[in-house]
């Protein structure tokens, strides 16, 4: 069984501060990890993957997220907020066990970014 | 390359209607899926498919249905609408590392 836990629904943050959305997650087998982006009346779009290489991962726009296994955790962070970063953001897990191609979704975190 | 594409974006309809969401994906993958989405309770799954003529059911499969005769398309199917599933409709497919690409999304409105 896999879960993921998203602490904190909503999170405000000023223009040009640092974004940290955090996820824990729990899983029998070594997990993939993801984060994805939602924003207003869209589909989700991958931002970056775990896949048990570099556990600093890199995605798109400027956001980064570090696997932690002792701590079971994969937050994601951003160095400076950008407006257009105001989106929903979720945290899923998978395992990278043969046969296994589901993905469990943790709740979301809206970030909204002030001026 | 149009990725995963749905129809319609939005819909509305009355108690007790039947209506099909179409899901169709250019990218040649096995697994599919339907998800829903409900303000502030993520995604929860549907059904999946693991190719065609293989189909099975999610989290949530009760009052819908699926079918999958080719590897491009993955219909959901409501028969009898009902106010709860008033959401958010999301199709999905998975690459290599189980990563999903997500369609665009029907909104869908009971009433």
């Amino acid at each position: 069984a896999q879960s993921v836990t998203q602490l904190g629904s909503h999170v405000s943050v000023s223009e040009g501060a640092l974004v940290l959305l955090r996820c824990n997650y729990s899983s029998s087998v070594p997990p993939y990890l993801f984060w994805y982006v939602q924003y207003p009346n869209q589909g989700l779009q991958l931002l970056l993957k775990y896949t048990s290489a570099a556990t600093l991962v890199k995605g798109i726009n400027g956001f980064e997220a570090e696997f932690k296994k002792s701590e079971t955790s994969f937050h994601l962070t951003k160095p400076s907020a950008h407006m257009s970063d105001a989106a929903e953001y979720f945290c899923a897990v998978g395992n990278s066990g043969a046969g296994s191609y589901q993905l469990t979704f943790g709740k979301g975190t809206k970030l909204s970014v002030i001026p | 390359n149009a990725g995963v594409t749905q129809t319609p974006k939005f819909r509305i309809l009355k108690i007790g209607q039947s209506m099909t969401l179409q899901c169709a994906q250019d990218m040649n993958h096995n697994y599919m899926y339907w998800y829903r989405q409900d303000p502030g309770m993520g995604l929860k799954l549907i059904y999946y498919s693991v190719g065609a003529g293989i189909t099975d059911k999610g989290e949530v499969p009760n009052g819908y249905n699926v079918s999958r005769s080719t590897t491009e398309d993955f219909p959901l199917r409501l028969e009898l609408a009902a106010p709860s599933q008033t959401s958010v409709y999301f199709c999905a497919t998975c690459g290599s590392y189980n990563e999903q690409f997500f369609g665009p999304g029907t909104r869908l409105t009971v009433l």
